[in-house]
């Protein structure tokens, strides 16, 4: 059974890079075909993909975050992590990192999540 | 960038049937995936391209999707499927319904 654990700050600057890394047990993050992902969740809304990136190092982004985001992966430790930059308030949110798998027509769809970290931004 | 609608609330009495929809342009052509959050909670996969269930899902959880809308289909409501419903498709990215609230009455 895959396991997803996030790490990092609870809490970070304005103007500060977020830094998250996620941990994967129960797995290689190197077998089969997936991809590794971020999303995050403001209190009370809804879900918003941030990127995700393969084991060959291959990343998407969100059009609307791809400017401070990026993701990267250290095989040999099984983690991904997510690095943020230039925070503001409106990045406090719950970060949920999750794997990716490929679904049928060339989708994607996320089977496992980790049980997500509180980032506030605030200083 | 393609956007899904959903529905902000669904109620309905236990043991009825609930219906969630999640429009989108042509969204049949694509395939459509739903996740349910309870409160405090990470989400989980409970309909993955379009009608597939994953293990340990009940059968009470189905889906289907033809044309503009996508529908998670919930049998016989039990209070514990009180919780927040998201779709989700890839559009050469990520792209996340709204949410949509099922309450039991």
């Amino acid at each position: 059974q895959v396991q997803l654990q996030e790490s990092g700050p609870g809490l970070v600057k304005p103007s500060q890079t977020l830094s998250l890394t996620c941990t994967v047990s129960g797995g290689s993050i190197s077998s089969g075909s997936y991809y590794w992902s971020w999303i995050r969740q403001p209190a009370g809304k809804g879900l918003e993909w941030i990127g995700r990136i393969y084991t060959s190092g291959s990343t998407n982004y969100n059009p609307s975050l791809k400017s401070r985001v990026t993701i990267s992966v250290d095989t040999s430790k099984n983690q991904f992590s997510l690095k943020l930059s230039s925070v503001t308030a409106a990045d406090t949110a719950v970060y949920y990192c999750a794997r990716v798998t490929p679904g049928n027509d060339y989708s994607y769809y996320f089977d496992y999540w980790g049980q997500g970290t509180l980032v506030t931004v605030s200083s | 960038s393609y956007v899904l609608t959903q529905p902000p609330s669904v109620s309905v009495a236990p043991g009825q049937t609930a219906r969630i929809t999640c429009g989108g342009n042509n969204i049949g052509s694509k395939s459509v995936h739903w996740y349910q959050q309870k409160p405090g909670q990470a989400p989980v996969l409970v309909v993955y391209d379009d009608s597939d269930r994953p293990s340990g899902i009940p059968e009470r959880f189905s889906g289907s999707n033809s044309g503009n809308t996508a529908t998670l289909t919930i049998s016989r409501v039990e209070a514990g499927d009180e919780a927040d419903y998201y779709c989700q498709v890839w559009d050469s990215e990520v792209v996340f319904g709204g949410g949509t609230k099922l309450t039991v009455l």
